[in-house]
């Protein structure tokens, strides 16, 4: 258990659906992320949270749309999704970088996304 | 980002040494060097990060070049439970997130 949790573990959804993707952390971090990873791909960083304020998009479509409520709470809704969107979805979190420290980030155990 | 260099895969016989190469050749003074692995099914979890000096963990233990264009991650004696994808990553405070590239594919058999 790393302290980092995500619902649901798996997810099956349609073309047409909207659903969202849940990330809670009760370590104290003020840094949250969301990474991909397809199929035999490395990871892909696709968003990046810093004290609830959203400081990375990297080139992610329209159809991903995160939401950081407050710094122990990170959602990724999703709509109108593709079968390539299929792909374990992980979360993490950690301390912001800052001068003289170099935090770690602790990962929840993802959601696996298939779209149909 | 300065990128890393790791082979694709090794393998390892159960209790014994196993020493994973990362190449860093374009590292920049203020670049950590980062190990990450992957378990089948779970999130990453962190392994160990150090600048210049080797560092010593309950997991591992990490070895930097003098010239820090090379580490090495080394375990000490390999179970099972350590067949994993690990992941060598360069980190520095101007980054906002780690970049995670293909990593080594370690198997362990008994």
């Amino acid at each position: 258990e790393t302290g980092v949790t995500q619902t649901p573990r798996h997810l099956v959804m349609g073309m047409t659906n909207k659903k969202s993707l849940k990330c809670e952390q009760h370590l104290g971090h003020n840094a949250m992320y969301w990474y991909k990873q397809s199929a035999k791909k490395p990871l892909e960083l696709m968003f990046v949270y810093s004290l609830e304020e959203r400081v990375e998009n990297n080139s992610v479509p329209s159809r991903f749309s995160p939401e950081c409520p407050n710094s122990s709470h990170l959602f990724l809704h999703l709509h109108t999704l593709q079968p390539e969107d299929s792909a374990l979805y992980l979360c993490a979190s950690s301390q912001p970088p800052s001068r003289g420290s170099n935090e770690k980030l602790f990962f929840g155990s993802g959601t696996q996304l298939s779209v149909l | 980002d300065a990128k890393t260099t790791q082979p694709n895969s090794m393998e390892s016989n159960e209790e014994e040494p196993v020493h994973l190469p990362c190449n860093h050749s374009t590292i920049s003074g203020t670049d950590y060097i980062h190990w990450y692995r992957q378990l089948p099914s779970q999130g990453p979890e962190y392994v160990i990060h150090g600048l210049t000096s080797n560092v010593n963990n309950r997991m591992a233990s990490l070895a930097i070049a003098e010239d820090r264009k090379s580490s090495t991650l080394i375990l000490h004696r390999a179970t099972l439970r350590d067949a994993a994808v690990y992941y060598c990553i360069l980190f520095n405070q101007a980054g906002t997130a780690l970049i995670f590239g293909k990593g080594t594919t370690l198997s362990v058999s008994s």
